[in-house]
């Protein structure tokens, strides 16, 4: 297993436009995070899944985005009807589940950065 | 509501000299803090992290962090800087409940001159 890996690693579409992103964790880890990450700024969390379950969903999160992963293992990000502002780093992450973060660790994806034109 | 601040968005330092990055939490209780390392390309790799014991942690890399409780600090530092550290430094800082309660500063961008 070599980390997590996303897919694609570089989008350029046009405003209006739909995008997918694909995400794939390290196998045996539960939890999968996405983030997104602008110019000069540090990551912000976006939502995140134990197993198939979507537990938490950022208020930045708006209606055009939804994640899905289907039989807990890969994810996708999907943002309908892109606007010039979704351009961003889009990053996901994996970890196992523990009972605090100092027993483990989130893994990080080489992200897809997205531009809108 | 927590926070990060880092102060020094871009800091250029020689290869060999030491080198020290700045971090700056707001939180209620005691926080989990976190040092990550963001090279081109890359993803962004887990230097460090502390919660609790000596408030100095040991990290990968030769990097070392201090966790100052009075100051609300947890500045990195590493006493010789090679070539390949030119990267993006974030630090950050959560609860324990899990990475999705993780706040992030805005990063430190290290250029390393020969």
């Amino acid at each position: 297993d070599t980390g997590v890996s996303q897919d694609p690693r570089h989008k350029i579409t046009k405003r209006g436009q739909n995008v997918t992103f694909r995400c794939d964790p390290i196998s045996e880890h539960n939890r999968l995070y996405w983030y997104r990450q602008t110019l000069g700024q540090g990551p912000e969390f976006l939502t995140y899944f134990q197993n198939e379950a979507q537990l938490e969903k950022s208020r930045l999160l708006s209606d055009r985005f939804s994640a899905e992963r289907p039989k807990g293992s890969f994810s996708t990000l999907e943002i309908q009807r892109t606007e010039q502002g979704d351009s961003a780093m889009y990053l996901c992450a994996s970890s196992i589940r523990a009972s605090t973060v100092m027993n483990t660790e989130a893994f990080f994806g080489q992200g897809t950065r997205l531009t809108v034109v | 509501a927590q926070s990060v601040t880092q102060p020094d968005i871009h800091i250029t330092v020689s290869e060999g000299a030491s080198l020290e990055l700045r971090c700056n939490y707001s939180y209620g209780a005691t926080p989990y803090l976190f040092w990550y390392v963001q090279s081109p390309g890359q993803g962004l790799q887990l230097l460090l992290k502390y919660f609790s014991g000596d408030t100095l942690v040991q990290g990968i890399k030769g990097f070392e962090a201090e966790f100052k409780r009075s100051q609300s600090s947890f500045n990195l530092r590493k006493p010789s800087v090679h070539w390949s550290d030119a990267a993006e430094y974030f630090c950050a800082v959560g609860p324990s409940g899990g990475y999705q309660k993780v706040t992030f500063g805005i990063g430190t961008k290290l250029q390393v001159i020969p």
